[in-house]
């Protein structure tokens, strides 16, 4: 089975910490993804990455970097954090374009104060 | 359409109801439309990966009908059970060759006992 793992399902930061989430794959996917969702806006993608230090913004990359060093881990990186920033954010790995599905990861939480 | 529609954005029913919402989608540059179940707690789940005119899936009660000529997509529940609550998102990959896809904001259904 496809395994994706996200390094905290619950996170507290202070406004303006620098913040990394972790997101790995065990499936040797060439595709991951960053999304948050927030009430009533479903899911929306801030970062993907189709190759090893390849990253693509998605639709809200404001606040946000990436990093992906290797193919098994993708990183979130909230510069500077910010109260708006407090959301679900869930990670995501396929492993083809178009018909492949893509696989969640468990969610964090993060609470930014 | 420019964006990936879903209606409703709510439903409630009764245990043995059986109920179907609605995926709208861009009927352009299209090549696969996907269903995913996510309950509360847990990470989404992929149901069904279309890719065919005329394409009828099944699992289980649930199954979905795909029209990309009109550009929509049905999922249909058939004697609706608790534990089938849930909210339902479908997602489009507009062509994409990076992986990645265009989510509506889903159905969030729940099944009353």
């Amino acid at each position: 089975d496809v395994k994706v793992t996200q390094s905290s399902r619950y996170l507290v930061k202070r406004t303006g910490e620098k913040v990394f989430l972790e997101c790995v794959q065990d499936m040797d996917h060439e595709n991951m993804f960053w999304y948050r969702q927030d009430p009533g806006l479903g899911l929306r993608l801030i970062y993907f990455s189709y190759d090893v230090k390849m990253k693509e913004k998605g639709d809200i990359p404001e606040g946000y970097s990436v990093s992906r060093e290797k193919k098994e881990r993708f990183s979130l990186i909230l510069e500077s954090a910010s109260t708006n920033q407090t959301s679900m954010y869930l990670c995501a790995s396929s492993l083809l374009a178009g018909a492949g599905e893509q696989y969640f990861g468990p969610g964090t939480r993060l609470t930014v104060t | 359409i420019l964006n990936v529609e879903q209606s409703p954005q709510s439903l409630h029913v009764q245990e043995g109801d059986s109920t179907n919402f609605t995926c709208s989608f861009p009927s352009s540059n299209f090549y696969a439309l996907h269903w995913y179940r996510w309950e509360t707690a847990k990470s989404p789940e992929a149901l069904f990966v279309m890719t065919l005119n005329g394409d009828e899936k099944k699992k289980g009660r649930i199954s979905a009908t795909l029209n990309t000529k009109e550009g929509y997509s049905y999922l249909y529940i058939k004697g609706s059970q608790p534990e089938d609550s849930a909210t339902y998102l479908c997602a489009d990959d507009r062509g994409s060759t990076l992986g990645r896809l265009y989510f509506g904001r889903g159905t969030q259904l729940t099944v009353w006992p």
